[in-house]
């Protein structure tokens, strides 16, 4: 059984702080890392797809960035807003499926 | 578009009985997989169609199946349920498994076992 680790598991942070979270991977047969974003009552929806080891990818307030020879990405949100609070998850691509982490449910306090 | 289409939304069955439930892909989408998601655990890996074949399948019982209809449309089957299997069961469609674009969820549907 393959492992995703998400750390931390919560996070309240106060609106306008800048905040990070990890992802744990292993480090062989990677195929890529993606990053879900997952309100309460809707479905969670695609943030990210990074494929290179040193990829860095950024949307808006949001970045990632990865590196498959060590197995960890990192999400980062600047500027936090009560809009993002939210369960952030992890899915790593071995191959033939994908294993998602238990995510990192951030709340942002206004 | 579209987006992708769960049925139905909530469901209630006892002990020992069977369900389906049905998920629509957005339109063009080939590739359907379904997830399982318990208090606690992360999105489990139950299976994936593409065009009507399934290529990969994850680590549950035989009670758990599924297929993929001509027109993408998937199936999901559990037979003789058990307390545990209450969940929020997840479909995604993708372009093409391996591909590496994003996955596209639904909503879910809540199945509740008494």
């Amino acid at each position: 059984i393959l492992n995703v680790e998400q750390s931390p598991q919560s996070l309240h942070v106060q609106e306008g702080d800048s905040t990070n979270f990890t992802c744990s991977f292993p480090s062989s047969n990677f195929y890529a890392l993606h990053w879900y974003r997952w309100e309460t009552a809707k479905s969670p929806e695609a943030l990210f797809v990074m494929t290179l080891n040193g990829d860095e990818k950024k949307k808006g307030r949001i970045s990632a960035t990865l590196n498959t020879k060590e197995g960890y990405s990192y999400l980062y949100i600047k500027g936090s807003q009560p809009e993002d609070s939210a369960t952030y998850l992890c899915a790593f691509n071995g191959g033939n499926q994908f294993y998602f982490g238990t995510g990192t449910s951030l709340t942002v306090i206004p | 578009k579209a987006g992708v289409t769960q049925t139905p939304r909530y469901l209630i069955k006892t002990r020992g009985q069977q369900v389906t439930l049905s998920c629509s892909p957005i339109s063009g989408h080939r590739s359907v997989s379904w997830y399982q998601q318990t208090p606690g655990q992360g999105l489990q890996f139950l299976f994936e169609y593409f065009s009507e074949t399934q290529r990969n399948k994850g680590n549950f019982p035989g009670r758990f199946s599924g297929r993929q209809f001509s027109n993408s449309r998937s199936e999901m089957n559990v037979s003789t349920l058990e307390l545990g299997d209450s969940a929020l069961y997840l479909c995604a469609s993708s372009l093409v498994q391996g591909d590496n674009s994003p996955l596209h969820f639904g909503n879910g549907t809540r199945l509740t076992v008494t």
